[in-house]
């Protein structure tokens, strides 16, 4: 049984920077098998993947925020993070960390529970 | 493409049988995965791949897939089961994933 959870700034003003971290309980960072995501979720709105990084830290981002974000991990600590630049209301949101399995098919199987970012001067 | 289309929502009566379908062009080549969302909660898997069901779910959640469009079916819907459903998949290219819009069921 993976937990994930997250840490990080839940207010932020316009213009700064976005910056979360998921720790990963079991040591599954580096498994060529997993996906790890950043997904959020505008209140009243559907889920909205930002991008991924697995195995020797490739990453994938959505291409419509590509320019502003950054993944990346830390095999050390278990733990992968989440930039993202130059924000506004718009970014404003629910985030989530998840785990995606590659395993014949591509699936999320374990979420955390989410945390709450919002965005104001 | 990476666009998944589903509808924005859906009723059934209690014990009743529901479907919810998701369309896209990426399902030509990945299966879809089905999230239940209760409010307040993280999205759970509640079907994925070929018809999988993960741990714990109740083999009343059934998924199936044809073409460019897959479907979850519940049959004998519950109280329990009105939630938000999400479908998912990784795009044509297979780089990047992809959500469908949400479809909000309603259990009468």
């Amino acid at each position: 049984q993976v937990q994930l959870l997250e840490s990080g700034p839940r207010l932020l003003k316009p213009s700064e920077t976005l910056s979360l971290s998921c720790s990963v309980s079991a040591d599954s960072l580096s498994s060529s098998i997993y996906y790890w995501s950043w997904i959020r979720q505008s209140p009243g709105k559907g889920l909205e993947w930002i991008g991924y990084v697995f195995y020797g830290g490739s990453t994938s981002y959505n291409p419509s925020l590509k320019s502003r974000v950054s993944i990346s991990a830390d095999m050390s600590k278990n733990q992968f993070s989440l930039k993202l630049n130059s924000v506004t209301a718009a970014d404003s949101a629910v985030y989530y960390c998840a785990r995606e399995v590659r395993s014949g098919w591509f699936y999320f199987d374990f979420w955390d529970q989410g945390a709450l970012v919002t965005v104001s001067s | 493409s990476s666009e998944l289309t589903q509808e924005p929502a859906v009723s059934v009566a209690l014990g009743q049988t529901v479907r919810i379908t998701c369309q896209g062009d990426s399902l030509r080549s990945y299966y879809a995965n089905w999230y239940q969302q209760k409010p307040g909660q993280a999205p759970l898997l509640v079907i994925y791949g070929k018809n999988k069901r993960p741990s714990g779910i109740p083999d009343r959640f059934s998924g199936s897939g044809s073409g460019n469009t897959a479907s979850l079916t519940i049959s004998g819907a519950q109280a329990a089961d009105e939630a938000d459903y999400y479908c998912n998949s990784r795009d044509s290219s297979g780089d990047h994933v992809v959500f469908g819009g949400g479809t909000k069921l309603t259990v009468l």
